[in-house]
């Protein structure tokens, strides 16, 4: 079976720097895709960023990049000029083809922005 | 507005009674799930369905049921037999090809006493 693991339960930053949320998975299959989500304390889960695992570049939404790294099984997403509105539980997920394309979710970051 | 509507945010009930959770999407999206998820954890799949009239169990399955007869409507029924319903439990859909990503509704906050 699949696994992710976010071995940070807690991760804190400063205003307007850069932190990295690290997240390592196992699987044995080669095509799938990897997710970071999302979760203020409205609870609304939010997509912020998604990675084909064929695809060698590194996926980047504005502040956000992730550090994809296929042959480790690692996928960290970094956030750069930290705001106060990041602040939020960070998940880390994985969805294969097979199995309805089903989400398999690690434990979470919670992220704290200090001003 | 299309999204997913969950229903109600807060609902409490007493051990031993079944209770049921509405998951609504007007996304016209093929497939829906159902997760739950406790504090300091991550989301766990309940159940799924990628299609009208069928549906697959998931990772914790036992003592909940869903139905799908209709393409935006997939109900959670969490009966007496889930030891330990006192979660919170997130609803989403996906247009159901490889490329989709799931939308998530807003959640609702089931308290059982």
């Amino acid at each position: 079976a699949q696994t992710v693991t976010q071995s940070q339960p807690e991760m804190s930053v400063q205003e307007a720097e850069t932190v990295t949320l690290s997240c390592t998975y196992d699987t044995s299959e080669s095509d799938y895709y990897l997710f970071w989500y999302k979760q203020p304390p409205s609870r609304q889960m939010i997509l912020v960023i998604r990675q084909e695992a064929y695809k060698q570049q590194n996926a980047t939404e504005n502040r956000f990049s992730v550090n994809f790294q296929k042959a480790a099984k690692s996928f960290s997403l970094k956030i750069s000029d930290s705001q106060l509105g990041d602040a939020a539980m960070y998940f880390c997920a994985y969805r294969q083809e097979t199995s309805g394309s089903r989400l398999t979710f690690g434990e979470g970051t919670q992220l704290t922005v200090n001003p | 507005d299309g999204g997913i509507t969950q229903s109600p945010k807060y609902l409490f009930r007493k051990e031993g009674q079944n209770v049921t959770l509405s998951c609504e999407q007007n996304l016209n999206h093929d497939a829906m799930y159902w997760y739950r998820q406790d504090p300091g954890q991550g989301l766990r799949l309940i159940y799924y369905s990628q299609i009208v009239n069928d549906f697959q169990k998931g990772d914790i399955a036992e003592g909940y049921s869903v139905s799908r007869e209709k393409k935006e409507s997939f109900p959670l029924t969490v009966t007496s037999a889930q030891k330990n319903p006192t979660a919170f439990y997130l609803c989403a859909s996906s247009g159901g090809g490889w490329h989709s990503e799931q939308y998530f509704g807003p959640g609702t906050r089931l308290t059982v006493t």
